[in-house]
């Protein structure tokens, strides 16, 4: 059974700083994993998709890569400002086509 | 474009009661699945609908149903709820799930609903 972990659980920083988010998954048979921004009481918004043959994605400040032999993907946020505050999913969409999802990492970025 | 609409927004119920919740994909959309967040399990598939089909389903009780119209349209069921059936209920489109594999999820803003 697929399962997927991320730490930290939650991060606060100062403006600026560059920073990692990590996770996990058991199972490395994974059509693509995504990672997802969700602000407070909302939905989510996607921020990248990795396609299982690639090793990473890039968007702005956000890069993301994936290492899908150790079962491992990091989100790299850089500059990091207050507006990136906010709960950071990563989700993996696993041989049936279903999206598991971690539990998310809260990041709030202090002025 | 429209996004993901998803109604109500918000809902209270008593246990033992039904709930119909709705969400309108985006046009041209023929993928809708239907997630259920909470803070103790997080973020769990519940199931996928394709041209009026169910074509995925997660590891939830016969409690919760769901159903796609022609229109692409799709509602989702709880009969007898539970006080545990408290959550955000968060629907999303793609424009068919697993095509080239290469689309993402769009996500609505959610139904948040409170059992009491």
């Amino acid at each position: 059974k697929q399962e997927v972990t991320q730490i930290p659980a939650a991060l606060s920083v100062p403006e600026g700083e560059n920073l990692v988010l990590n996770c996990s998954f058991t199972d490395s048979a994974i059509y693509n994993l995504q990672w997802f921004r969700q602000d407070p009481g909302k939905g989510l918004t996607s921020l990248l998709l990795i396609q299982s043959s690639q090793r990473e994605q890039t968007s702005g400040r956000l890069n993301a890569s994936l290492d899908k032999s150790s079962g491992r993907s990091t989100l790299y946020i850089a500059a990091s400002q207050p507006g990136d505050s906010a709960t950071y999913l990563c989700a993996v969409m696993d041989s049936s086509y279903k999206l598991i999802f971690g539990s998310g990492t809260r990041l709030l970025v202090r002025p | 474009k429209a996004g993901v609409t998803q109604t109500p927004r918000y809902l209270i119920k008593t246990r033992g009661q039904q709930v119909t919740l709705s969400c309108s994909p985006i046009s041209g959309h023929r993928s809708v699945s239907w997630y259920q967040q909470t803070p103790g399990q997080g973020l769990q598939f519940l199931f996928e609908y394709f041209s009026e089909t169910q074509r995925n389903k997660g590891n939830f009780p016969g409690r919760f149903s769901g159903r796609q119209f022609s229109n692409s349209r799709s509602e989702m069921n709880v009969s007898t709820l539970e006080l545990g059936d408290s959550a955000l209920y968060l629907c999303a489109s793609s424009p068919d799930g697993t095509g080239t594999l290469l689309e993402t999820q769009y996500f609505g803003p959610g139904t948040r609903l409170l059992v009491l």
